[in-house]
């Protein structure tokens, strides 16, 4: 049974550093044609990727938010974690790990979903 | 202002047949699989279609996916009160080198 486990509710002050860590389960970040992305909403919004981590550890990032975003993993330990610097309120949101079907080197689609976790960015 | 272009909403009578649109250009929905979730009120999205039209098991056949182009369409048919939910298209994005999403489509049932 695949799972995905984010954690929970967050409250992160204007400028700090975000932290988050996605626990899998039921697969392997080391399997081929596998990754992990994170995806955010903002209540009341749209669906927004972030960034993604392959099985041969291949990063890719928004173009919108690069500078301020790290993904990596542990598979040892079955943990994807994304970094964003320099919290803002409009980074406000309910963010999302999520297991990816990669389609010839790039995202396909997204199977499996965590429960979310809501960030809250207030001082 | 999202890459791909869903309408904001749409609506139904149970039993109807309803389409959902969603508009890109020739580096996402012109080259890559398109994919739609389906998200209700407080829960995660959830994959309804992938590859354009493939179903995951358990979604059932009154979801129907297809691609033409540069644009892509969900519809379901024999709408149903449980299909009220947000709906979202989704494709990767050559130039961007990333994944983009619609906007999202509100569907009400009637």
């Amino acid at each position: 049974q695949v799972t995905l486990q984010e954690p929970g509710p967050v409250l992160v002050k204007p400028t700090e550093t975000l932290t988050l860590t996605c626990t899998v389960s039921g697969f392997s970040l080391s399997k081929t044609r596998l990754g992990v992305s994170w995806i955010r909403q903002p209540p009341g919004k749209a669906l927004e990727w972030l960034a993604h981590i392959s099985s041969n550890d291949e990063r890719s990032y928004s173009t919108s938010l690069k500078r301020r975003l790290t993904i990596s993993k542990d598979t040892s330990k079955s943990q994807v974690v994304l970094t964003m610097t320099n919290m803002d309120p409009v980074d406000t949101a309910t963010y999302y790990c999520a297991r990816i079907r990669v389609v010839q080197g790039v995202i396909g689609w997204a199977d499996y979903w965590g429960q979310g976790t809501l960030v809250t960015v207030s001082s | 202002q999202s890459v791909l272009t869903q309408p904001p909403s749409a609506s139904g009578t149970p039993g109807q047949r309803v389409s959902i649109s969603c508009s890109g250009s020739r580096f996402n929905i012109g080259g890559n699989a398109v994919d739609w979730y389906q998200q209700v009120p407080g829960a995660a999205p959830k994959l309804l279609i992938y590859n354009n039209n493939q179903r995951p098991s358990g979604v059932p056949d009154r979801f129907f996916g297809s691609r033409s182009g540069t644009s892509a369409s969900l519809a379901i048919s024999g709408l149903q009160s449980e299909d009220e939910a947000d709906y979202y298209c989704a494709a990767w994005d050559d130039s961007l080198n990333g994944w983009v999403f619609g906007g999202g489509t509100k569907l009400t049932v009637l």
